[in-house]
C-alpha cells in the first residue's frame, strides 16, 4: 500500500504566523511519530502517538507546539508564532508496533518549513 | 540517556573501495539498532538493523553487526558505487523509550 504522506512538502511562513503540517501513516499503523531534521541539531524526536494519545511528548520544544491525532490515523503538528529557529524539515514516521518496541519506523518525505 | 557518536564527514570514495562507518551508542538495557539512508532529495529509508546483540543486518551489500561488548554498529561495504552517495544515519531505539535516537549522519560522495 501507499506509504506515509506529509502534506505541504514545502511551507514558507513570515515570523510570528500559525502553521499546521498534516501527516497520513500507513494504513494501519498504530503507532506515529514526528521528528525534526535541522543543520544544526540533526535528526531530534518531537513527539510519540500510539493510537490517539501522546504517551511522549518530551521532544517538543516549546508550548508554541502542539500535535493531535484523530481516528487512530491522521497527524496534526501546530507551530504558533512561529520563529526563524522553527525553520527545519518536519518527518513523520510510522510503525506497526501497538507497544511501541522494535518494529521499524517508515518515514515520510517530510515537510520543509522556512520561517522569514 | 540513549546516545548516538558517528565519525563526522564527508566521506569520498571512489567507485568499488571499501567503505565503513562507524557508529558507537550509549544507551540503558538492550536496544535495537539501525542505519538509515537518505538518498539527495529523497525521504529517511531503513537501510538495515539488528535487534540483539551478535546480530548481523544486511542489505544491498551493507552489512553492520550489533557488538555489545564495544557497543558499536559499524557499516560496511565492501564495493561501493555511484548510486550510494547519500546521507547515513545510525539510530538507536531502546528501552521505554518510545523514540529512535540518531547520530548526526555522515554523507558519502561516491566518484566514478
Amino acid at each position: 500500500g501507499a506509504g506515509v504522506s506529509q502534506s505541504p512538502s514545502n511551507k514558507v511562513t513570515e515570523k510570528g504566523k500559525d502553521v499546521e503540517l498534516r501527516c497520513d501513516p500507513i494504513s494501519g499503523h498504530t503507532a506515529l511519530y514526528w521528528y525534526r531534521q535541522s543543520l544544526g541539531q540533526g535528526l531530534e524526536f518531537l513527539i510519540y502517538f500510539q493510537g490517539n494519545s501522546a504517551p511522549d511528548k518530551s521532544g517538543l520544544p516549546s508550548d508554541r507546539f502542539s500535535a493531535e491525532r484523530t481516528g487512530g490515523s491522521v497527524s496534526t503538528l501546530t507551530i504558533q508564532r512561529t520563529q526563524q529557529e522553527d525553520s527545519a524539515v518536519y518527518l513523520c514516521a510510522s510503525s506497526s508496533s501497538p507497544s511501541g518496541s522494535t518494529d521499524t519506523q517508515y518515514f515520510g518525505p517530510g515537510t520543509r518549513l522556512t520561517v522569514l | 540517556g540513549n546516545s548516538v557518536t558517528q565519525m563526522e564527514g564527508p566521506v569520498t570514495l571512489s567507485e568499488e573501495a571499501f567503505l565503513t562507518i562507524n557508529c558507537t551508542y550509549t544507551a540503558t538495557g538492550y536496544p535495537s539498532l539501525f542505519w538509515y539512508v537518505q538518498y539527495p532529495g529523497e525521504g529517511l529509508q531503513l537501510l538495515l538493523k539488528a535487534t540483539k546483540a551478535d546480530d548481523k543486518g544486511s542489505n544491498k551489500g551493507f552489512e553492520a553487526t550489533y557488538r555489545k561488548e564495544t557497543t558499536s554498529f559499524h557499516l560496511e561495504k565492501g564495493s561501493v558505487q555511484v548510486s550510494d552517495s547519500a546521507v547515513y544515519f545510525c539510530a538507536l531505539y531502546g528501552g521505554s523509550n518510545y523514540k529512535l535516537t540518531f547520530g548526526k549522519g555522515t554523507l558519502l560522495t561516491v566518484n566514478p
